[in-house]
């Protein structure tokens, strides 16, 4: 247990379809992220909040829309997507942006149809 | 263009012996490294870090070595043990700037077996 949680853990997806990933840290955390694993590929990192506002969004495209309520929760909402936005996406928290020792979550494997 | 690179894919070891994975980066700028185990199904964890001021950390089981003037970083675990099979990640940062941007950098992983 690694005190960040995701979910749903797994995710099937129509193109027309609209989603969201939930993501929820107890640990106290300032800063949390999403990352995007493909297959074969470095992991990714699509966007960053620190105190809850978003300080990083590494071009990623307008289908991804993420949200942070609070500093203990964040969601990514997902809409329109292609079958190449298959992926696990996971979310991780530091105590603070400047710091680079993350926590991950179990990740979210997505799959669009 | 793959700022770090992990260019063995997958690697064996015996159980018991010495497990060497390997790491390259190419961006100068980097001075903090580090090392992640990820076991199927679950995030990455956390394993080891060094700091470019050093050329070595070490941490029980785990040693990473940096040379800086070959842009190389390994990582060794000695003795082998079932339970280390899984991919492990390296990941870079550059110093964080006034606005405190330390972004992680990662490599695409070696998938490590360890056979008993």
């Amino acid at each position: 247990e690694t005190g960040v949680t995701q979910t749903p853990r797994h995710l099937v997806m129509g193109m027309t379809n609209k989603k969201s990933l939930k993501c929820e840290q107890h640990l106290g955390h300032n800063a949390m992220y999403w990352y995007k694993q493909s297959a074969k590929k470095p992991l990714e990192l699509m966007f960053v909040y620190s105190l809850e506002e978003r300080v990083e969004n590494n071009s990623v495209p307008s289908r991804f829309s993420p949200e942070c309520p609070n500093s203990s929760h964040l969601f990514l909402h997902l809409h329109t997507l292609q079958p190449e936005d298959s992926a696990l996406y996971l979310c991780a928290s530091s105590q603070d942006w400047a710091n680079t020792e993350a926590f991950f979550g179990q990740g979210t494997r997505l799959t669009v149809v | 263009d793959q700022q770090v690179k992990q260019n063995s894919p997958s690697l064996s070891v015996q159980e018991g012996r010495i497990s060497i994975l390997n790491c390259d980066y190419t961006n100068s700028m980097f001075d903090y490294f580090l090392w992640y185990k990820k076991y199927p199904a679950e995030g990455p964890t956390f394993l080891i870090s060094i700091s470019s001021i050093k050329d070595k950390n070490e941490d029980g089981r785990f040693t990473v070595f940096l040379n800086k003037s070959a842009k190389h970083l390994s990582l060794h675990i000695v003795p082998s043990q079932p339970g280390d099979s899984a991919v492990y990640f390296c990941a870079a940062s550059a110093s964080p700037t006034i606005f405190g941007n330390e972004k992680l950098t990662f490599g695409t992983g070696t998938r490590l077996t360890i056979i008993p």
